[in-house]
């Protein structure tokens, strides 16, 4: 496909478990970003990843979030003992090369519920 | 996390209306982007800034780069049903990672 996708659209898990979200970003893209979106705000920043490596992980609230990219194309973002303020859409962009001024392309996202 | 700020939060308009809204921060960007998000989609590019001063047109959208770089405003002409979604901007830094940082986005409802 020609542009970025997400895997599951949606997930529904309970308080207390461990969900997995992908992202399959352009072909051919080196720069990969994980967002969260939580309801009426803007995406926020998580991670970015520069090829394999995890530039910056800032953005990551705490230790239950976790993601890889391990052969620089497609990334996991890994949350374990969810909690209900982990409900928000995850939305994952890649770029060409990462530098200043390029343009990120955004997935649909997976709409992520935490009972 | 840090956002940016945005107004207005939400607005209704009339079919044909011209539309403002902008973007103020507290720190300096090299990049400004706005961002139009349709109900479960991702975002998705409308203009794309570089410079201060920068006043750049995608067909009945204008935005520009605000001469301190610390605020943007978009305009869209002569608006039409299909522009209703929210309008995001985003502020991009020269911090090594470009990471994006959004606003909390502008609701625009179009009445025919």
């Amino acid at each position: 496909g020609a542009g970025v996708s997400q895997t599951p659209s949606n997930k529904v898990t309970e308080k207390g478990k461990y969900v997995e979200l992908r992202c399959d970003p352009i072909s051919g893209h080196t720069a990969l970003y994980w967002y969260r979106q939580s309801l009426g705000q803007g995406p926020e920043f998580l991670i970015y990843f520069q090829g394999t490596g995890a530039a910056d992980d800032s953005g990551l609230p705490n230790d239950r979030f976790f993601a890889v990219r391990p052969e620089g194309s497609v990334s996991t973002l890994k949350i374990q003992r969810t909690e209900r303020g982990d409900s928000a859409v995850y939305l994952c962009a890649s770029s060409a090369t990462g530098t200043s001024g390029e343009t990120q392309y955004f997935g649909p996202g997976t709409r992520l519920l935490v009972l | 996390g840090q956002q940016l700020n945005q107004s207005p939060q939400s607005m209704f308009i009339q079919e044909g209306e011209d539309v403002s809204m902008n973007c103020t921060s507290s720190s300096i960007f090299n990049t400004w982007l706005w961002y139009k998000q349709d109900p479960g989609e991702g975002p998705v590019l409308l203009i794309a800034l570089y410079k201060a001063g920068e006043l750049t047109s995608n067909g009945r959208l204008t935005a520009q780069f605000g001469i301190t770089r610390k605020d943007s405003f978009l305009n869209i002409s002569a608006s039409i049903p299909s522009d209703v979604g929210i309008y995001f901007c985003a502020g991009q830094t020269d911090s090594g990672t470009y990471k994006y940082i959004f606003g909390t986005g502008t609701r625009l409802k179009v009445l025919a």
